[in-house]
């Protein structure tokens, strides 16, 4: 079964970097996967996708401060030079074959 | 600029039906998957049912099949969600999606609030 696997909450300092990861459940571990960004209150936002080999594609308008990468069944969302508005839930997703698109449980990050 | 903007959300009993919309602009509408993606109250991302280009296939998660139906109006630019039979447990917002490539959600409308209470 595809499951997504993140911590439920994480937190950095203004100005600092930090890596978020999401878990792909045994026997996927060659899956890419998408982040998405939630700030309060509001929709969610493509960031990109991260394939297994750790090749990234951004979405529109993406500031560079957010890069992807992977290893083995990790895929991690790195956010550097944290700012306040980068205070959010972050999802990450994925597509198996036939009818199934996954979420994670989303990581929930506080700027200190 | 893409844009997506639900509405239709509401208050509704137990069993009650509602029908939700999406207005998409900024691309070609007729030439993307699109999806429904809800989120209850205080908890995370649940797909809920993707559509083709021309509506020919489509799919929905096992909690709301035979309840809810998903169409679009490529004419219009529209997408829409009937929801029959509604169950407390639907209550959530409701994004409207595109899916890009049948694989990731690459852009959102901001959600449309549907509350199934008596």
């Amino acid at each position: 079964q595809l499951v997504l696997t993140q911590s439920p909450s994480a937190s950095a300092s203004l100005g600092a970097s930090v890596k978020l990861t999401c878990t792909l459940s045994s026997g996927h571990s060659s899956h890419a996967i998408a982040w998405h960004q939630q700030q309060p209150e509001k929709g969610p936002r493509y960031l990109m996708n991260v394939n297994s080999d750790g090749s990234h594609r951004k979405g529109d308008g993406i500031p560079d401060r957010f890069s992807g990468s992977s290893s083995g069944a990790e895929r991690y969302l790195t956010i550097s030079s944290l700012q306040s508005e980068d205070e959010a839930d972050y999802y990450c997703q994925t597509w198996g074959t036939g009818i199934n698109w996954v979420f994670g449980g989303g990581t929930k990050l506080t700027v200190l | 600029e893409v844009h997506l903007v639900e509405s239709g959300g509401g208050l509704v009993q137990p069993g009650g039906s509602l029908r939700l919309s999406c207005a998409a602009s900024g691309f070609t509408f007729s030439s993307y998957w699109m999806s429904w993606v809800r989120q209850a109250p205080g908890k995370g991302l649940e797909w809920v049912a993707n559509i083709k280009q021309d509506g020919s296939e489509k799919y929905y998660v096992d909690s709301v099949k035979g309840r809810f139906t998903i169409s679009r109006d490529n004419a219009k630019s529209s997408l829409y969600l009937k929801m029959d039979s509604l169950r407390a447990e639907d209550t959530a917002m409701y994004y409207c999606a595109r899916l890009y490539n049948k694989q990731v959600f690459d852009y959102w409308g901001q959600g449309t609030l549907v509350t199934v209470s008596s």
